[in-house]
């Protein structure tokens, strides 16, 4: 099944506490990025990536890191999460860069105390 | 840059009836406007879109209308279903070489049976 696979569904964890949000895809998109939902804001891009090795900023994407070294993996990482990062996280996926459908994953729930 | 508004934040309907939604966006070289459905617990999944050279797009019972020149884009579902419950989303792309897509803030939508 064509699908983007995120995990955990549920993170709780401490103010300072590196962690790591994975993402895979098993359609062979160029195209991943990640983006986060909060109530009355919409989905904010953090980060994307156009090909393996190739990352670029998205509009939030400050607290953030992200990789990509093989096509099908785009981990999120936050070396030191902070309370105002507790979000919902969503990792996506296309074929091509543009006017291309995204594929969601099923989302990340992430509180930081 | 691109900024897209979303109306309303909240509607409730009967089973049967229409619902529309319907957004604004503000960069008139914008070209692809998706709208993306979102049930709990689930990550947004495309339902339908439209390009800047076609007008409306029909799809069974949800159509999509763009007006270029008012930079406003609407989606409409007609004989609604209790299935139809959800939040919805509106997009438009920018047209720089990040391809980023600009989300609305959503609909949640409820259809009452």
């Amino acid at each position: 099944e064509a699908q983007v696979t995120q995990n955990p569904r549920y993170l709780i964890t401490v103010t300072g506490k590196k962690l790591t949000v994975t993402c895979s895809q098993n359609m062979n998109h160029e195209y991943m990025s990640w983006y986060r939902q909060d109530p009355g804001l919409g989905l904010r891009q953090i980060y994307y990536s156009m090909n393996v090795e190739v990352t670029d900023k998205g509009d939030v994407p400050e607290g953030y890191k992200v990789s990509r070294k093989e096509k099908r993996n785009f981990p999120l990482i936050l070396e030191s999460p902070s309370p105002n990062q507790t979000s919902l996280y969503f990792c996506a996926s296309s074929l091509y860069r543009t006017h291309s459908p995204l594929h969601f994953g099923n989302g990340t729930r992430l509180t930081v105390t | 840059g691109e900024n897209v508004e979303q109306h309303p934040s909240t509607l409730s309907v009967q089973e049967g009836d229409s619902a529309v939604i319907k957004c604004t966006y503000s960069d008139s070289a914008s070209n692809y406007f998706p709208w993306y459905k979102q049930e709990l617990g689930k990550g947004p999944q495309l339902i339908i879109d439209i390009r800047s050279n076609v007008g409306e797009k029909k799809d069974q019972r949800i159509a999509v209308t763009l007006n270029k020149t008012a930079k406003h884009f609407s989606l409409h579902i007609t004989e609604t279903q209790p299935e139809d419950s959800a939040v919805y989303f509106c997009a438009a792309s920018t047209v720089d070489s990040s391809y980023k897509l600009i989300f609305g803030s959503g609909t949640r939508l409820l259809v009452r049976p």
